[in-house]
């Protein structure tokens, strides 16, 4: 199976900051890599698939980069309903498996 | 507009049984695969199981693989997960969840575009 790792863990940022999440999976998955985001009670929301390509509807604040086995997600000037837990998730093949997540919390 | 709604979450107790649904809309459902992801209390995401559109091809992660078996109603646009031999670790929230790409036959692209807002399966004695 594929491991898929991320860091950091969580992180703290403040409304306004650019934060970057790095995920990184066991073996080459090319760009079969997705980012969801998960708020409190939620359901998980799909932000990027692809490594880079945009969700329609979700903001342009958020891009995706990476192939093979590193990969990150870079969230430009956050916004309060950005902060949450975000799972990258590799699509290569089953079974999909998610990473750990990272939760960015207020600073 | 996409909906999916889960059902069927419950107390049970251990090596008992559930079955889970997922009703589905807004999509023409019988072209796309339906995930399962759990995710257990304050824990990550797990994906449990994957029916490709048609219902012929089936997925499981190697947890659940021989105790739980998903199959799909095109007709009524429904997708079940039947849990059986329960065990305390399949405790968690349950989604069911759309393919993001448009497969009648297989699992799709594996990426889920689409979310129900879970069932909760409790396991214990």
């Amino acid at each position: 199976d594929i491991q898929m790792t991320q860091s950091p863990s969580s992180l703290s940022a403040s409304v306004g900051d650019s934060v970057t999440i790095t995920c990184r999976a066991s073996q080459n998955i090319a760009t079969y890599l997705n980012w969801y985001r998960q708020t409190l009670g939620e359901a998980p929301n799909l932000l990027i698939y692809s490594a880079s390509t945009l969700q329609t509807g979700v903001s342009s604040r958020f891009s995706g980069s990476g192939s093979g086995t590193d990969f990150t997600l870079t969230i430009s000037s956050l916004q309060p309903d950005d902060f949450a837990t975000y799972f990258c998730q590799q699509s290569f093949g089953t079974p999909f498996t998610f990473g750990p997540g990272t939760t960015v919390d207020i600073k | 507009e996409v909906q999916l709604l889960e059902s069927g979450g419950d107390l049970v107790h251990p090596g008992g049984s559930l079955r889970l649904s997922c009703a589905a809309s807004g999509f023409t459902f019988n072209n796309y695969a339906i995930h399962w992801v759990r995710q257990a209390p304050g824990k990550g995401l797990e994906w449990v199981s994957t029916i490709g559109g048609g219902g012929a091809h089936t997925y499981y992660a190697a947890s659940v693989k021989g105790r739980f078996t998903i199959s799909r109603d095109n007709s009524n646009n429904t997708v079940f997960l039947q849990m059986d031999t329960l065990r305390v670790e399949d405790t968690a929230l349950y989604f069911c969840a759309k393919d993001r790409r448009q497969n009648p036959v297989f699992y799709g692209s594996g990426t889920s575009d689409d979310w129900g807002q879970g069932t909760l399966v409790t396991v214990s004695s």
